[in-house]
């Protein structure tokens, strides 16, 4: 992996239902992996910071895995609400405090 | 507490012209980040700086300079803009271990 990317592109949930997603990243001089949550027209909010492999964090019904030997995180999304529809993005802090982003998850919930 | 402001939020410029765009936070923040959204790409890193007086160059950094002349402020300038630099802008700001705080964006378009 050379660049942050997140699987899928998008993905429709229907209201109620749990879901997840992917962000892989070069694990080589891996120092911290972002996770943010974007709605239409604002600004990006942060959601988690993990560092250590293993690590796990939730916030609500959000949580979030890291893989740091492999180079992945996912994020989980459970008994989706309306309010969950946004863009999710994470990103990768190397060494240097370069911090790159991938292109995001676009999350629908659907009543 | 205002966080992070960009100046403008919107701005018009014909090919050729030059201007500058201005982030400012009052968090005492050592970490600044220039980042464009485009349809599809997520956010790429431009320029960012680890404190005043420094800066490194992120993915996208043609065609653009930047200064972090006092701690606060972490300005990003465009010599001649293009068409190819219509985008939005987010300036962001963090400590070392936490999360960005993002601006509200600046929208750019280049004629």
């Amino acid at each position: 992996i050379l660049n942050v990317e997140q699987s899928p592109q998008s993905l429709h949930v229907q209201e109620g239902d749990s879901t997840n997603f992917t962000c892989s990243f070069p694990s080589s001089n891996f120092y911290a992996l972002h996770w943010y949550r974007w709605e239409t027209a604002k600004s990006p909010e942060a959601l988690f910071v993990m560092t250590l492999n293993g690590d796990e964090k939730k916030k609500g019904r959000i949580s979030a895995t890291l893989n740091t030997k492999e180079g992945y995180s996912y994020l989980y999304i459970k008994g989706s609400q309306p309010e969950d529809s946004a863009t999710y993005l994470c990103a990768r802090k190397a060494a240097g405090n370069k911090l790159t982003f991938g292109g995001g998850t676009r999350v629908l919930v659907k009543p | 507490n205002a966080g992070v402001t960009q100046t403008p939020k919107f701005r018009v410029l014909k090919t050729g012209q030059s201007m500058t765009l201005l982030c400012a936070q009052d968090m005492n923040h050592e970490y600044m980040y220039w980042y464009r959204q485009d349809p599809g790409m997520g956010l790429r890193l431009i320029h960012y700086s680890v404190g005043e007086g420094t800066t490194a160059k992120g993915e996208v950094p043609d065609g653009y300079n930047v200064s972090r002349l006092k701690k606060q402020n972490f300005l990003l300038g465009l010599e001649s803009a293009a068409p190819s630099q219509t985008s939005v802008y987010f300036c962001a700001s963090s400590y070392s271990n936490s999360p960005l705080h993002f601006g509200n964006g600046t929208r750019l378009t280049v004629t």
